[in-house]
């Protein structure tokens, strides 16, 4: 079967620098994104990557590794506002997405 | 602005009272998609067009039904809603076949609760 799997929740302090990991097993691959959620809204398109390696976007960036299945989103100098959920998808082999939990991340003060 | 607008925001139906859930968009995206979400889960996916050709998920109940008019216009009928359907309904649209990202556009979401 196909799986990714994100941690349910994660809490980080306002300021500070949180990472926010994805496994992927999936019947091929072909791009990862992450979407940001608030809490009643639509997810919104934060990244996606196809190859190896991070890609950088102003305070927020991506790290790909194919060969481990596995992705993180990198939050710097977080805010309030970026309490919410994020969202790991996979593009498969047939160009289905495949759509983890998401993780929930609460910033405090 | 081009956008992805769904109506209504939120639905209120009884048990077993049928539900058309609207969906425009302006950007002119040949795929649109409809998923439902539960609170803490992933989005599911439903059925998804891509132009005029249907596309249902095999395991999308019969409950379900879809209708794409034009290109600007998607529906979601839910003919018998039961308290297992109250959930997030998302529209979303892509420009599959170019080059680069099959990014999803999403609305903001019809929210549906079943008395």
């Amino acid at each position: 079967g196909q799986n990714i799997d994100q941690p349910t929740e994660m809490t980080a302090t306002e300021g500070a620098i949180v990472q926010i990991n994805c496994t992927y097993q999936t019947s091929g691959f072909n791009g990862l994104f992450w979407y940001q959620q608030h809490a009643g809204e639509a997810p919104t398109f934060l990244s996606y990557n196809v190859l190896d390696g991070l890609e950088e976007k102003g305070r927020f960036s991506s790290f790909l590794s194919r060969s481990k299945g596995y992705s993180y989103l990198l939050l710097k100098e977080l805010q309030m506002k970026d309490s919410a959920s994020y969202l790991c998808a996979v593009v498969d082999s047939n160009y289905q997405l495949i759509w983890g939990a998401g993780t929930k991340l609460i910033i405090k003060p | 602005d081009a956008m992805v607008i769904q109506n209504p925001r939120y639905q209120v139906t009884q048990f077993g009272k049928p539900v058309t859930l609207s969906c425009s968009q302006t950007l002119n995206h040949n795929v649109m998609y409809w998923y439902q979400q539960k609170s803490s889960q992933a989005p599911k996916l439903l059925f998804h067009y891509y132009d005029k050709d249907f596309n249902n998920e095999a395991d999308t109940p019969d409950n379900f039904q879809s209708r794409r008019p034009n290109t600007s216009f998607c529906f979601l009928d839910i003919r018998s809603p039961g308290l297992g359907d109250a959930a997030m309904y998302l529209c979303a649209t892509s420009s599959f076949g170019g080059s680069g990202a099959n990014v999803l556009t999403f609305g903001a979401g019809s929210r549906l609760t079943v008395l």
